[in-house]
């Protein structure tokens, strides 16, 4: 398997830009995890999704963010309108049953300007 | 609900030197506990995990760590430190067979290896 996809690896936006991150999940996974990490907060989770239902989406900083899981095997994490204190490392996950260990993507590097 | 914490941000270590990195956990149901490690610009990668089995978990490169209740603790170690473990480790924990299935990360602790 090739394991957690996200793209792009890096995007640089101008501020207001609205930006989509792509995630495809391990195949076979039914959880599917979005994380952000910055130097100042460290590595938070933002929204998690189980058999594509979102669970918990209390760390979603504010409306300007959503994610979407429209079927098994794709999740989209958009940003709009984007601004400078969004620039992160955003890593997606996804795990094979609930609760069990998470597999991590190589992550997108956001930066917002 | 789930939380760790991590003692200690920055660990410094002489190479072929016993590497401790201390994480405690909080639960209300047993858990599952797990050690990530993070190179620079790369993701996170599964070292070890605790799942009920045996209290001390092997992982790769050399690392192990031991699950003890009594304690609320899940310390990593490796008896001897090489230049290629300098990265940033992360302890987690899940609360297994409840319907919560996310993992909740400690803030990290960054080891650096010296010659």
């Amino acid at each position: 398997d090739a394991g957690v996809i996200q793209s792009p690896r890096h995007e640089v936006t101008e501020m207001g830009q609205e930006v989509t991150l792509r995630c495809k999940p391990i195949s076979g996974h039914n959880s599917l995890f979005w994380y952000r990490q910055t130097m100042m907060r460290g590595l938070e989770l933002l929204i998690y999704f189980n058999n594509n239902v979102p669970i918990d989406d209390s760390g979603m900083p504010e409306d300007r963010f959503s994610a979407k899981m429209p079927n098994a095997s794709f999740s989209t994490l958009k940003i709009q309108p984007s601004e400078p204190r969004d620039s992160a490392v955003y890593f997606c996950a996804s795990s094979a049953q609930g609760g069990t260990e998470a597999f991590f993507g190589q992550g997108t590097r956001l930066t917002v300007v | 609900a789930q939380s760790v914490t991590q003692l200690g941000s920055h660990v410094s270590v002489s190479e072929g030197a016993l590497v401790l990195l201390r994480c405690n956990y909080s639960s209300s149901v047993p858990p599952y506990l797990f050690w990530y490690v993070q190179y620079p610009n790369q993701g996170l990668q599964l070292l070890l995990k605790y799942t009920s089995a045996a209290t001390l978990v092997k992982g790769i490169n050399g690392f192990e760590a031991e699950f003890k209740k009594s304690e609320t603790s899940f310390h990593l170690t490796k008896p001897s430190a090489h230049m290629s473990d300098a990265a940033e480790y992360f302890c987690a924990v899940s609360e297994r067979g409840s319907n919560d299935y996310k993992l909740s990360f400690g803030a990290g602790t960054t080891v650096t290896v010296r010659a």
